[in-house]
């Protein structure tokens, strides 16, 4: 069965820190590793996308990792500010016919405090 | 201008009702797709139209009929509304042709409640 899991399911740091989000799956056949925020009442928007053969692959503050071996992912955040504070999604992508079928974790809300 | 367009953002209606949602999308992208975000805030796919025909239906009850009248739009009508489909829906396009980075643009959700 297709499956997403991420962990922690909540977490709280302080402004400036860094922290990592983890996820792993069980999806096959497997296309691309997605990372997407998703702010309060807002659709998610992609963070970064990564296929079979990227290791890392960042955006500004945001670097996301993967080790297609053992079917991890990590997003890691540095230098966290305020507006970070929001739901953060893995999304792994199945090929499906020519189709990507995306499988959805529950996601990682992250407050950042002041 | 907004990529992806949804209305309406609010929704409360009474259970048995018949309801629609409206997504457009500006980004000439061939596929478009209705998804489900429940109150775990896990985010479910429903359907999926590639240049107006479905290609991805995911056990949806035939309660939800997507309506694909061009490429641009993708609407949800919902018949005989029970009380499970309360959640947020949101609407998403991509483009197809690279397999690999078919980037999923969002919608900014409609939160349906059913009474």
């Amino acid at each position: 069965k297709n499956q997403v899991e991420q962990s922690p399911q909540s977490l709280i740091i302080l402004e400036g820190k860094n922290c990592t989000l983890q996820c792993n799956y069980t999806v096959s056949p497997f296309s691309n590793l997605r990372w997407y925020k998703q702010d309060t009442g807002r659709g998610p928007v992609s963070l970064t996308i990564m296929t079979f053969s990227e290791n890392t692959k960042s955006n500004g503050r945001y670097t996301a990792t993967l080790d297609a071996d053992t079917k991890q992912s990590s997003l890691h955040i540095t230098a966290s500010q305020l507006s970070d504070s929001a739901s953060y999604i893995c999304v792994v992508s199945a090929k499906d016919t020519g189709f990507q079928k995306l499988v959805f974790g529950t996601g990682t809300r992250l407050l950042v405090s002041p | 201008d907004t990529a992806v367009s949804q209305t309406p953002k609010y929704l409360v209606t009474q259970m048995g009702n018949d309801k629609s949602i409206k997504c457009e999308q500006n980004l000439g992208h061939d596929t478009m797709y209705w998804y489900k975000q429940d109150s775990k805030k896990f985010l479910k796919i429903m359907f999926s139209y590639n240049n107006k025909e479905l290609i991805i239906n995911e056990t949806v009850p035939n309660r939800f009929s997507p309506k694909s009248p061009d490429k641009a739009h993708l609407n949800l009508h919902i018949n005989s509304l029970e009380l499970g489909d309360s959640a947020v829906y949101f609407c998403a396009c991509a483009a197809s042709g690279s397999e690999t980075y078919n980037e999923q643009f969002f919608g900014p959700g409609t939160r349906l409640t059913v009474l």
